[in-house]
């Protein structure tokens, strides 16, 4: 079975520094995709970024970017210039290509931004 | 504006009732989705469907029930056989199941039963 792992409870970070989420995977599967999403205090869930397996290129979103590396079954998040509405738990997600589909997701890392 | 709704936000019940959650789309999703979430837990997936008159559980089905008459409704019930149903619950949906299409979520139900 595929498990997701968010070792970071919590990170804290001063406004307009950078900082990095980090998440492993364990899976034996090798078409795949990974997300990152966001949950403010209102509790909804945003997507923030998505990686295809199979794509070697990192995905970056604006000041979103990841690092993922296949094999090593790592996929950190890189948040540059952190503003303080980056504040919010962040959760790292798999969702294989191949079964039904479903996201897996890690147990979280509460992000805070002093200003 | 296309989206999911959830209604309500808040909900109490006594110990030993059932209770419905409603989750409601208008973005034409075949796949919708129920997860649970505790705290310091991501997200864990209770039920889904894939299509209409079709579902199946999830990782924790035990205590919960679903249906899925039509496209845009998958309501939950939470039934007095589970255990620990105080929770925040969220709905999902996506375009068709599997990927790389993207789930989008519902605001969630907080759910406190006493």
């Amino acid at each position: 079975a595929q498990t997701v792992t968010q070792s970071q409870p919590e990170m804290s970070v001063q406004e307009a520094e950078t900082v990095t989420l980090s998440c492993t995977y364990d899976t034996s599967e090798s078409d795949y995709y990974l997300f990152w999403y966001k949950q403010p205090p209102s509790r909804q869930m945003i997507l923030v970024i998505r990686q295809e397996a199979y794509k070697q290129q990192n995905a970056t979103e604006n000041r979103f970017s990841v690092n993922f590396q296949k094999a090593a079954k790592s996929f950190s998040l890189k948040i540059s210039d952190s503003q303080l509405g980056d504040a919010a738990m962040y959760f790292c997600a798999y969702r294989s290509a191949l079964r039904q589909g479903n996201l897996i997701f890690g147990k979280g890392t509460k992000l805070s931004v002093k200003p | 504006d296309g989206g999911i709704t959830q209604s309500p936000k808040y909900l109490f019940r006594k110990e030993g009732q059932n209770v419905t959650l409603s989750c409601e789309q208008n973005l034409n999703h075949d796949a919708m989705y129920w997860y649970r979430q505790d705290p310091g837990q991501g997200l864990r997936l209770i039920y889904y469907s894939q299509i209409v008159n079709d579902f199946q559980k999830g990782d924790i089905a035990e205590g919960y029930s679903v249906s899925r008459e039509k496209k845009e409704s998958f309501p939950l019930t939470v039934t007095s056989a589970q255990k620990n149903p105080t929770a925040f619950y969220l709905c999902a949906s996506t375009l068709k199941q599997g990927a790389p299409y993207e789930q989008y979520f519902g605001p969630g139900t907080r759910l406190t039963v006493t």
